[in-house]
């Protein structure tokens, strides 16, 4: 069984459009996450949602807007896409209470912008 | 400055050899330290991690961290090719749902 799952895997769009990835977790786990990771492999947060509450923005553009419709499910949605946005996203999950440290990742979805 | 600085290599080495990777970071109130190991394209996955400062071994693998330094490293025994792989370091604050990744360190391991 998949812990963390994303779909689609491969995205590939041209810019201007609005395209949106889903990711489901079935580990029981309170808290997720959408991670941005670039070309030269740096990670970095987007945001962060426990129990379907946003808890961390980090300076993402407007046109990016996640969306919780519970607990198990992070959704991503992405506005006017642009060059910019190739990259890869992975969503991840955790328990609160356990610390951050202990995420689990999903596959990634692999985003290219045309 | 990134708060967080890894080499990002490549590193590549003989099957059997001793790995060190290495990161430094710039905020002083990070009290976890993760290492991570990401596959070719897949996602990262929990290696190891220590809080505050101390070493920790598991297996072939060993995490060290400095704090009055503010260096962390994650060595490899008798490495094999199935760790090729890049490796990433990771930070939090207490408390903190976020964790502050280092670049990653692209490992080959030849055999």
């Amino acid at each position: 069984d998949t812990a963390v799952s994303q779909t689609p895997k491969y995205l590939v769009t041209q810019m201007g459009n609005d395209k949106s990835i889903k990711c489901e977790q079935n580990l029981g786990h309170d808290t997720m996450y959408w991670y941005k990771q670039d070309s030269k492999k740096f990670l970095k947060i987007m945001f962060s949602y426990n129990n379907k509450e946003l808890i961390i923005n980090e300076t993402v553009p407007n046109r990016f807007s996640p969306k919780s419709p519970d607990k198990a499910h992070l959704n991503l949605h992405i506005n006017s896409l642009e060059l910019g946005d190739s990259a890869v996203y992975f969503c991840a999950s955790s328990q609160q209470g356990q610390g951050a440290y202990e995420q689990y990742f999903g596959p990634g979805t692999r985003l290219t912008v045309t | 400055q990134k708060e967080v600085e890894q080499d990002p290599g490549p590193l590549s080495v003989p099957e059997g050899a001793i790995v060190s990777l290495n990161c430094t970071y710039s905020n002083s109130a990070f009290q976890y330290f993760m290492w991570y190991r990401q596959y070719s394209r897949k996602g990262p996955e929990l290696l190891m991690y220590t809080y505050s400062s101390g070493n920790k071994e598991d297996g072939r693998f060993t995490a060290q961290v400095d704090k009055s330094s503010k260096y962390i490293s994650l060595f490899i025994r008798d490495s094999q090719p199935s760790d090729s792989a890049t490796y990433l370091c990771a930070m939090s604050f207490r408390g903190a749902q976020k964790l502050v990744f280092g670049q990653g360190t692209r490992l080959t391991i030849n055999p």
